[in-house]
């Protein structure tokens, strides 16, 4: 069984739109959830990480967390084309130092 | 400040000929992992160190093998490629304390194919 779950996708917008990536996860004794992203045949890269519930804002990026619900969402507003790339949610559980991650969702920002 | 490092960028096997993928960090990083990445797959687990001298499996170990040759070292080994071992293998490692806290770096990758 999968423990992190991401829309398949693709997802499309258009410049200037808000891109909403969405992550559900099924062990409730997750502590620490991450956003990567990967542009294609790069490494990913952090750019957002939250462990508390409640909203997280980074520019303009948005983390959501609802431990109750079980979901972390990525909030993207003023997409731009350069945002294009393949967004991986990853999730900590307990005190190991393992991620497991999502399958990833590809944004395509349309000019 | 190189973060880490992969080695080879590249390599094409014959089925049944091993490897060793090497990676290296210079953060002083106490973990280190790796994975592949697959199309559609996301990234996968296949072993990781949580700290010099110990090593664990994680979600894909099978037909792999690894070694913590110090804390800047962890090196991936195939000891009979298969077809199904073609993939992109990432490395990565983590801090402990600091600014790198909670955070996996993760190296350029070595893209393998297996004949």
């Amino acid at each position: 069984q999968k423990e992190v779950e991401q829309n398949s996708g693709p997802l499309s917008v258009p410049e200037g739109a808000i891109a909403s990536l969405n992550c559900t996860y099924s062990d409730r004794g997750s502590q620490s959830f991450f956003w990567y992203r990967q542009y294609s045949g790069k490494s990913p890269e952090l750019i957002m990480s939250i462990y508390s519930n409640g909203d997280k804002e980074d520019g303009r990026f948005t983390a959501q967390l609802n431990k109750a619900s079980q979901y972390v969402s990525l909030l993207i507003r003023d997409s731009q084309p350069s945002d294009s790339a393949t967004y991986l949610c990853a999730v900590r559980t307990g005190a190991n130092s393992k991620l497991t991650f999502g399958k990833g969702i590809t944004l395509s920002v349309r000019p | 400040n190189a973060g880490v490092t992969q080695t080879p960028k590249f390599q094409v096997l014959k089925t049944g000929q091993s490897m060793t993928l090497q990676c290296a960090q210079d953060m002083n990083h106490n973990s280190m992992y790796w994975y592949r990445q697959d199309p559609g797959m996301g990234l996968r687990l296949i072993y990781y160190s949580a700290s010099e001298g110990t090593t664990d499996k994680g979600e894909v170990p099978n037909g792999y093998n690894v070694s913590r040759l110090n804390k800047r070292e962890f090196s991936l080994r195939l000891e009979s490629a298969a077809p199904s071992q073609t993939s992109v293998y990432f490395c990565a490692s983590m801090g402990l304390a600091g600014r790198s806290y909670n955070e996996q770096f993760f190296g350029p990758g070595t893209r393998l194919t297996v004949l």
